[in-house]
């Protein structure tokens, strides 16, 4: 069991450019989780998402940013026009089937994302 | 809104001594609480969570709901618990987001 996978895990943009982030998330686990951390900060929550559903985005930017766990492979997180204020880490986590919370979330490396 | 608070962004002890990494945190409900931990060039991982009461790599956390606190101990420090420390918190709805503290780098020094 390879856990998440994230790629890329660094990815380089300039402004205006379309970055798309990869999460696999752990075997038989359903349930995916994003998160960003900007420098110096924690991680904040961003998305939560089922398989074809989303169930909680309130910490997506209303703009530019959109997520997605389709049927078949992994769990994407796009964000369009990128702007500088962008860069950051982002992780990805998931968790297995179940209610939710409470559960433990298996985190991936994270995709360091730069935009230039 | 929902805090995390880890007072401490750096915190250095030596090897042998007593080490308390501090959590806060603000919510009415009945949270769930976690230590998350990432040693270097590793992916962050669950340390402990309150619901097991479990002592983890030596590490005890106590919720402490009267202070709102769930503060991370270990009597005795190793060089290998030098990492960054996350504290977080689920609001244990049927949504699973998990709130964090900024974190607490750990240095452990021999």
């Amino acid at each position: 069991n390879a856990g998440v996978m994230q790629n890329p895990r660094h990815l380089v943009r300039r402004r205006g450019q379309e970055a798309r982030l990869r999460c696999s998330p752990v075997k038989g686990h359903s349930h995916v989780y994003w998160y960003r951390q900007l420098p110096e900060e924690g991680l904040k929550f961003m998305v939560y998402l089922q398989k074809e559903n989303i169930i909680d985005e309130s910490g997506m930017p209303k703009e530019r940013f959109s997520a997605e766990f389709p049927k078949e492979g992994p769990s994407i997180l796009r964000i369009q026009q990128v702007v500088r204020g962008d860069s950051a880490a982002y992780f990805c986590a998931s968790s297995p089937p179940g209610q939710g919370y409470g559960d433990t979330q298996y985190f991936g490396p994270g995709t360091r994302l730069t935009v230039l | 809104a929902q805090r995390v608070t880890q007072p401490e962004k750096l915190l250095s002890v030596f090897k042998g001594a007593p080490v308390e990494l501090k959590c806060n945190y603000s919510y009415s409900g009945s949270p769930e609480l976690f230590w998350y931990v990432q040693y270097s060039r590793q992916r962050l991982q669950l340390l402990l969570r309150h619901i097991s009461r479990e002592s983890i790599k030596g590490f005890t956390a106590d919720l402490n709901k009267g202070e709102t606190s769930f503060h991370l101990k270990k009597p005795f420090a190793q060089e290998e618990d030098s990492a960054m420390y996350y504290c977080a918190i689920d609001r244990g709805s049927t949504l699973g987001r998990l709130y964090f503290g900024r974190g607490t780098q750990l240095t452990v020094w021999p």
